[in-house]
């Protein structure tokens, strides 16, 4: 069973504001990141799937960094909008790969506070 | 195609009562995913389908709980005699074709559970 961890648990941030949040992961026989943001009453949405070690990825404000050395990957918003507010989910496939379920993280949850 | 459809969004039932959830995955997708989400977890992977087939179960996935995929499209998951821990959100995804543990899930809205 990977382990998979979140920090922080929840994060309030004010609008127009910058933040972080980390996503850690085993870095032994990594195969792929992927990040999902889950809004209240809505589906989980894909932001990023990574592979790659060192790779970034961006989508608007919105931008995660991966380190399968380390295991370990952030995601950056950049000017936080009160529609960022969601929780945000990290998840790995099983070592290896394949296509068993992800396990995912708990979650960051952020709220942007107008 | 309108995404991943799940029904019914919310779900009130007795202790000991059964119930079903049904699941219309993205209908080019083969890869049909079931997860249970609690309060202050992330989603638990249950168990998966590719085409008709079950592939895995975790053993979250106890005697009570039966997931179904009979024609390769929509999927049923069923839990018998619920109790009050099975309280939860449901959530069903799908994916395409590819064997990849980079394939992208996408997930339907949820089916949450409250058992009294």
């Amino acid at each position: 069973i990977l382990n998979v961890e979140q920090s922080p648990q929840s994060l309030h941030v004010q609008e127009g504001d910058s933040t972080n949040f980390t996503c850690s992961f085993p870095s032994s026989n990594f195969y792929a990141l992927h990040w999902y943001r889950w809004e209240t009453a809505k589906s989980p949405e894909a932001l990023f799937v990574m592979t790659l070690n060192g790779d970034e990825k961006k989508k608007g404000r919105i931008s995660a960094t991966l380190n399968t050395k380390e295991g370990y990957s952030y995601l950056y918003i950049k000017g936080s909008q009160p529609e960022d507010s969601a929780t945000y989910l990290c998840a790995c496939p099983p070592s290896g790969g394949g296509a068993d379920g992800l396990t995912f993280g708990k979650g960051t949850h952020l709220i942007i506070q107008p | 195609d309108t995404g991943v459809s799940q029904d019914p969004r919310h779900k009130i039932t007795k202790r000991g009562q059964n119930v079903t959830f049904r699941c219309d995955p993205i209908s080019e997708h083969n890869r049909l995913y079931w997860y249970r989400q609690t309060l202050g977890q992330g989603p638990e992977f249950l168990t998966y389908f590719q085409n008709e087939a079950q592939l895995e179960k975790s053993r979250l996935l106890s005697d009570r709980f039966s997931a179904e995929r009979p024609k390769g499209s929509f999927s049923t998951l069923e839990i018998q005699r619920t109790e009050q821990g099975d309280s939860a959100m449901y959530l069903c995804a799908s994916s395409s074709r590819k064997t990849s543990g980079a394939n992208v899930l996408t997930f339907g809205a949820g089916s949450r559970l409250t058992v009294l």
